[in-house]
C-alpha cells in the first residue's frame, strides 16, 4: 500500500522569504503530482513530474523528484500573498492503474 | 474546453438520509475518478472506472455507498443510508486514460 507522507502540515512565512515543503511516499512510483487547492475550491494541478531527477518551474514555484529517495520537493522562493493556499503531493500507485495517492497537504500562509 | 462538472455544490441531509450526487467529466476523457476529501485532509479515492467498468473500488464503503457510469460519461455516487462521517467535499475528476486528473468543484455534503 501506498503511503505519502507530507510536511510542514502547516506553514506560515513572510513574504520574500524561501521554504520547502517536502513529500515523502513508500513504494515505487512512475510520476508524482503536486496540487494547489485554495479554501473552498477544487484542485489545480500544478506539476506533473515523470522520471528520477525532474525539475519544474512555474514562477515563484520549482517542484522536483527523487525516486530513489521517493522524495519530491516543492521549493518556495520569495514568497507572496497570492501563493496562500494548501498544496498537495500525489504519486501514481503503479500497480492500480492512474490511481493516485495524496498526501495531508500543507497549509501555506505568507503574511505581508 | 469545458472542465469536470458536478451537481449540486452544497447539499445538506440528515444521518440516515440518502443522498446522490452527479458528476459531467470532460468530453472524451475515458476515466472518471469519485473521491472523498474530509475537512483537513487530502483526498481519498472512492472509486474509479474506465468507460462503464469499474477499475478500482477497493475504499468504497459498499454498505451504503454505490456508484455507476451507465453509459461510460456521466457517473452519480449515491450514499445510503447517510452517517455524520460522511460529512465532506466529494470531488469528481476525469483523465485520458493513464494521463493527469483534472477536478470538479466538488460536493459539499453536511450531514446532521
Amino acid at each position: 500500500e501506498l503511503k505519502v507522507e507530507q510536511n510542514p502540515l502547516f506553514l506560515s512565512m513572510q513574504e520574500g522569504k524561501n521554504y520547502t515543503i517536502y513529500c515523502n511516499y513508500s513504494t515505487t512510483s512512475d510520476r508524482l503530482y503536486w496540487y494547489r487547492q485554495d479554501p473552498g475550491k477544487s484542485l489545480e494541478s500544478l506539476f506533473v513530474l515523470l522520471s528520477n531527477g525532474a525539475v519544474k518551474q512555474e514562477g515563484r514555484l520549482m517542484a522536483s523528484l527523487d525516486t530513489k529517495a521517493r522524495l519530491s520537493t516543492l521549493h518556495i522562493t520569495a514568497a507572496v500573498h497570492d501563493l496562500s493556499a494548501t498544496y498537495f503531493c500525489a504519486p501514481r500507485n503503479n500497480n492500480a492503474g492512474n490511481m493516485l495517492t495524496f498526501g495531508g497537504g500543507t497549509r501555506l500562509m505568507v503574511k505581508p | 474546453e469545458a472542465g469536470v462538472a458536478q451537481s449540486p455544490r452544497y447539499k445538506i441531509i440528515e444521518k440516515r438520509q440518502s443522498v446522490a450526487f452527479w458528476c459531467n467529466p470532460i468530453s472524451g476523457h475515458a476515466t472518471l475518478y469519485w473521491y472523498q476529501q474530509i475537512l483537513g485532509q487530502g483526498p481519498k479515492l472512492l472509486i474509479q472506472f474506465q468507460n462503464n467498468g469499474v477499475v478500482d473500488d477497493s475504499q468504497l464503503p459498499k454498505d451504503r455507498f454505490s456508484a455507476e457510469r451507465l453509459k461510460g460519461v456521466d457517473s452519480t455516487l449515491k450514499i445510503q443510508p447517510a452517517k455524520l462521517e460522511d460529512s465532506a467535499v466529494y470531488l469528481c475528476a476525469s483523465s485520458l486514460v493513464s494521463a493527469e486528473q483534472f477536478f470538479g468543484p466538488g460536493t459539499r455534503l453536511t450531514v446532521l
